[in-house]
């Protein structure tokens, strides 16, 4: 199993450009997620879906969509980039139900907006 | 709203040496989860140990231990022995409920760990 899968690694835009930040998972987790880490704020959730076709918005959602059209796949669209979305960016997944809910993220998105 | 506070931005121990990391919440639920993450230089989230709100007893993974509080809503992290890899950041997480089978994870700022050798 490749696990949780984050592309492109690194990224730099310009301002006012938009990107999609690609997260795939084979585990066939329902629930999927992301966040954004910045210094001193911890993870802050931006959007998550607790299966195919179900949305929903986090704590941060403005200036990102999120679509869920298979279990697998869970892109984050970046509609108008801004400074103020310069972040590293992670995605998540997890079971819904049993014991663990344990979340396995992927290696993570580091974005910068000039 | 639930929120998770972690109160020390960094701390220090020696090698070999016990700390703790402390973490409380506030919740309206009874039942929930709790989990520490930690997030080394190399920026990959790894998950170190879990708690079960329901189960008194409190989680040990090998060197890893907590002391779950419930009525004080408060979920410390114990390293023993620590060792030069225990160096990275540490995020307490709590799993909330929405209700209608959806739920979300609310993160802590964190506790960066240093090592001394």
């Amino acid at each position: 199993n490749a696990g949780v899968t984050q592309t492109p690694k690194f990224q730099v835009l310009k301002t006012g450009q938009s990107m999609t930040l690609q997260c795939a998972q084979d585990m066939n987790h329902e629930y999927m997620s992301w966040y954004r880490q910045d210094p001193g704020m911890g993870l802050r959730l931006i959007h998550y879906s607790v299966g195919a076709g179900i949305t929903d918005q986090g704590e941060v959602p403005n200036g990102y969509n999120v679509s869920r059209s298979t279990t697998e796949d869970f892109p984050l669209r970046l509609l108008s980039a801004a400074p103020s979305q310069t972040s590293v960016y992670f995605c998540a997944s997890s079971y819904s139900t049993g014991y663990s809910y344990e979340q396995y993220f992927g290696p993570g998105t580091r974005l910068t907006v000039t | 709203a639930q929120t998770v506070t972690q109160s020390q931005p960094e701390m220090s121990v020696q090698e070999a040496e016990t700390v703790t990391l402390s973490c409380t919440y506030d919740t309206s639920e009874s039942d929930y989860y709790l989990f520490w993450y930690k997030q080394p230089p190399s920026r990959q989230m790894i998950l170190v140990i879990r708690q079960e709100a329901y189960k008194q007893q409190n989680a040990t993974e090998n060197r890893f231990s907590v002391n779950f509080q419930k009525a004080a809503k408060s979920f410390s992290l114990k390293i023993s022995d620590s060792q030069l890899g225990d160096a990275a950041m540490y995020f307490c997480a709590y799993r909330s409920s929405l209700g209608r089978g959806t739920y979300k994870y609310i993160f802590g700022t964190g506790t960066r760990l240093k090592v001394l050798a």
